[in-house]
């Protein structure tokens, strides 16, 4: 069975901290994407990478940054937390470019 | 550049009642259209895509979607819903290029009551 591994489900940061979110899939994927989710917002996209080292800027990027060091793994960095970065990620991974096929269960981030 | 809209934030909806949760986009160039679902603390399933060919597209637990160009919509259908089907249902847009972004619209929670 496919599978997009988020680190954690609940997280708890204070303002300024500097806050990693993790992602892991087996599938082998080229494309691995980062969104947030917000009610009535629907899925934003943060960034994307479409190849190991590679990134590219979605739609909110502001005050995010991203690591692909790694096939498998890609990794949302919060530089500075801040309260309005309080939300729902989602990592996702596909076969085609900008298209998301599978999803991780999410990693729900309140910063205090 | 695409947009999404769907007109229901909730919907609810008794066990075996038919449900249709609307969906319309916004484009200047041809798309490729989905539906996604996101059961209870879970990520998104990709439920169902149109990319090309018949206008009718169906899911393998009994969801349909049928894309009309001209009303530029994607409704989602089901005949007989399930408590099971409790969730929420995501429309989504892209343009045909590799470098066409999926745009997500904000999402219709469906209740299905007993």
């Amino acid at each position: 069975d496919v599978k997009v591994t988020q680190s954690s489900r609940y997280l708890v940061k204070r303002t300024g901290e500097k806050v990693f979110l993790e992602c892991v899939q087996d599938m082998d994927h080229e494309n691995m994407f980062w969104y947030r989710q917000d009610p009535g917002l629907g899925l934003r996209l943060i960034y994307f990478s479409y190849d190991v080292k590679m990134k590219e800027k979605g739609d909110i990027p502001e005050g995010y940054s991203v690591s692909r060091e790694k096939k498998e793994r890609f990794s949302l960095i919060l530089e500075s937390a801040s309260t309005n970065q309080t939300s729902m990620y989602l990592c996702a991974s596909g076969v085609q470019k900008v298209q998301p096929q599978h999803f991780g269960d999410g990693t729900r981030l309140s910063i205090l | 550049a695409q947009s999404v809209t769907q007109l229901d934030s909730q919907v609810p909806v008794f066990e075996e009642a038919p449900v249709e949760l609307r969906c319309n986009y916004s484009s200047s160039v041809s798309v490729y259209l989905f539906w996604y679902v996101q059961y209870p603390n879970q990520g998104l399933q990709l439920l169902l895509k149109y990319l090309s060919g018949s206008t009718l597209v169906e899911s393998i637990n009994g969801f349909e979607a049928e894309f009309n160009k001209s009303q530029t919509s994607f409704h989602l259908r089901k005949p007989s819903v399930h408590i099971s089907d409790t969730a929420e249902y995501f429309c989504a847009v892209s343009g045909k290029t590799s470098y066409d972004k999926v745009i997500f619209g904000p999402g219709t929670s469906l209740s299905v009551i007993p």
